[in-house]
C-alpha cells in the first residue's frame, strides 16, 4: 500500500535544463495536485487535475506544464528550469465524491536549480 | 496575497500542557478547513478537518475550533507530547479542488 509515490526524491538541474517529476497514486483517487513548498510561503498549488483528462492552473503555474497520463499518474514538467524553481515539490491525491475529504501527499521531491 | 495566514512561525510548549495553533483567513467563501502535520523530509499528513457548518470538531487529543465571524481557526492539542513536535499547516478550500495553505507553525514540545 504505497499511497502517493514521487520520483525522483532529489534532483539538481542547471539553469535551462528540462525535467519531469513523476507522481503515481494507488488509491484510485480522481483528483491529483502538484504543490511547491518554499520557506515562509507554505504550500502553493501549481496545477491540479480534478479527473482523468482534465487539468487546471493553480496559484503559481508559470514555468510548468502537467500531464494527467491516466487515473494513476500526474506528471509535472519544467521545460527550462530557473533558480526561482528551486523548491520542494509535493504531489497529492484526493477522492472527490462531492463531500469533503482530505488530500494524501507524497514524500516530496527536493529540486535545486543552479 | 495569502488567503490563509499563520502568523506564528514557531511555538514552544512543555510536555503535558496545551498547544494552541492559530490560523486566519480572508476568503469568506471557504467552506472546509483542514490541519496537516509535517515531519522533516516527509509529506504533510492529514490531522483533522472541520466544515463551515460546524464550530468545533474533536478527535482524541486534537480539537479544531472555527470562528467564522472572525475568520479564525485554531487547533488545540491536549495534552501535548514530544511526538507532536512538527510543522503544522492549516488549509482551506472553497470548491473541493483548490486548497490554500498557510505558511506553517513549527511546534516544539519539550519533555
Amino acid at each position: 500500500n504505497a499511497g502517493v509515490t514521487q520520483t525522483p526524491k532529489f534532483q539538481v538541474l542547471k539553469t535551462g535544463q528540462s525535467m519531469t517529476l513523476q507522481c503515481a497514486q494507488d488509491m484510485n483517487h480522481n483528483s491529483m495536485y502538484w504543490y511547491r513548498q518554499d520557506p515562509g510561503m507554505g504550500l502553493r498549488l501549481i496545477y491540479y487535475s480534478a479527473s482523468e483528462g482534465t487539468t487546471d492552473k493553480g496559484e503559481v503555474p508559470n514555468g510548468y506544464n502537467v500531464s494527467r497520463l491516466n487515473k494513476r499518474e500526474f506528471s509535472l514538467r519544467l521545460e527550462s528550469a530557473a533558480p526561482s524553481q528551486t523548491s520542494v515539490y509535493f504531489c497529492a491525491s484526493r477522492e472527490q465524491r462531492g463531500v469533503n475529504t482530505e488530500a494524501f501527499f507524497g514524500q516530496g521531491t527536493r529540486l535545486t536549480v543552479v | 496575497d495569502q488567503q490563509v495566514k499563520q502568523n506564528s512561525p514557531s511555538l514552544s510548549v512543555q510536555e503535558g500542557r496545551i498547544s494552541i495553533l492559530n490560523c486566519d483567513y480572508t476568503n469568506s467563501m471557504f467552506d472546509y478547513f483542514l490541519w496537516y502535520k509535517k515531519y522533516p523530509a516527509e509529506g504533510p499528513t492529514f490531522l483533522i478537518s472541520i466544515s463551515s457548518i460546524k464550530d468545533k470538531n474533536e478527535d482524541g487529543r486534537f480539537t479544531v475550533f472555527l470562528n467564522k465571524s472572525a475568520k479564525h481557526l485554531s487547533l488545540h492539542i491536549v495534552p501535548s507530547q514530544p511526538g507532536d513536535s512538527a510543522v503544522y499547516f492549516c488549509a482551506a478550500s472553497v470548491d473541493f479542488n483548490k486548497f490554500y495553505f498557510g505558511s506553517g507553525t513549527k511546534l516544539n514540545v519539550k519533555p
